[in-house]
């Protein structure tokens, strides 16, 4: 189907374990984003590519490791999850700069206990 | 450091009101404003989004007010119904940059 698709959906994690969240989407969109969405805070941004092999960092990007090797993939991986990682994860696309939509993943519950 | 300050936290409506969600930012480099409406969930979509050349723009419902010299807009839900419960999102960028940034939300529930 075409469309953003986020996996897994629900993840629970020990402390101190490596978890990578993946992204894929099919509209051949430059940008992709990876917001976390916690209660009071809103959405943060981690991290953002504007085009594939090109990462920068967002709001919050410690702790958090990201890569594009191909334009429709966009993994986020936890190099050693601490227990202030739980939290709702949204990927985004967007085809060009901010005056243009952006279409958000159904997200990613991680829990680190 | 919060760019984009959204208030209220928590909005209680009864049906067939009016719903106001108020966001004000600080950078004055920001010019398109939209809105992202969450439903429990899912993720955020887009609503609604404004430049600064206008004062208001209505889709529906829904329409947002914008006060360029006070660094202020608002969004307004007219005839407020059930199905608008969700999350509201206020954001702001430059509209050739890279980045929005958003409000911290604004969790509606209309009665019946």
């Amino acid at each position: 189907d075409a469309g953003i698709t986020q996996s897994p959906r629900y993840k629970i994690t020990e402390t101190g374990r490596q978890v990578t969240l993946m992204c894929h989407q099919t509209w051949s969109h430059s940008y992709m984003f990876w917001y976390r969405q916690d209660l009071g805070h809103g959405l943060r941004l981690i991290y953002y590519s504007a085009a594939a092999d090109i990462t920068d960092k967002g709001e919050v990007p410690d702790g958090y490791v990201v890569s594009r090797s191909k334009t429709e993939n966009f993994p986020l991986t936890l190099e050693s999850a601490t227990r202030s990682q739980t939290s709702v994860y949204f990927c985004a696309s967007r085809r060009g700069p901010t005056n243009t939509e952006a279409f958000f993943g159904q997200g990613t519950r991680l829990t680190v206990v | 450091q919060q760019q984009v300050k959204q208030s209220p936290q928590s909005l209680i409506v009864q049906k067939g009101g009016i719903s106001i969600i108020n966001c004000a930012y600080e950078n004055t480099a920001f010019d398109y404003f939209p809105w992202y409406q969450q439903f429990p969930g899912k993720g955020p979509a887009l609503l609604i989004a404004i430049r600064p050349d206008v004062s208001e723009k209505k889709e529906g419902r829904f329409t947002i007010s914008f006060n360029k010299s006070a660094k202020q807009f608002s969004l307004h839900i007219m005839d407020s119904q059930p199905g608008d419960s969700a999350t509201y999102f206020c954001a702001a960028s430059e509209s050739s940059g890279d980045k929005l940034t958003f409000g911290t939300g604004t969790r509606l529930a209309v009665r019946p």
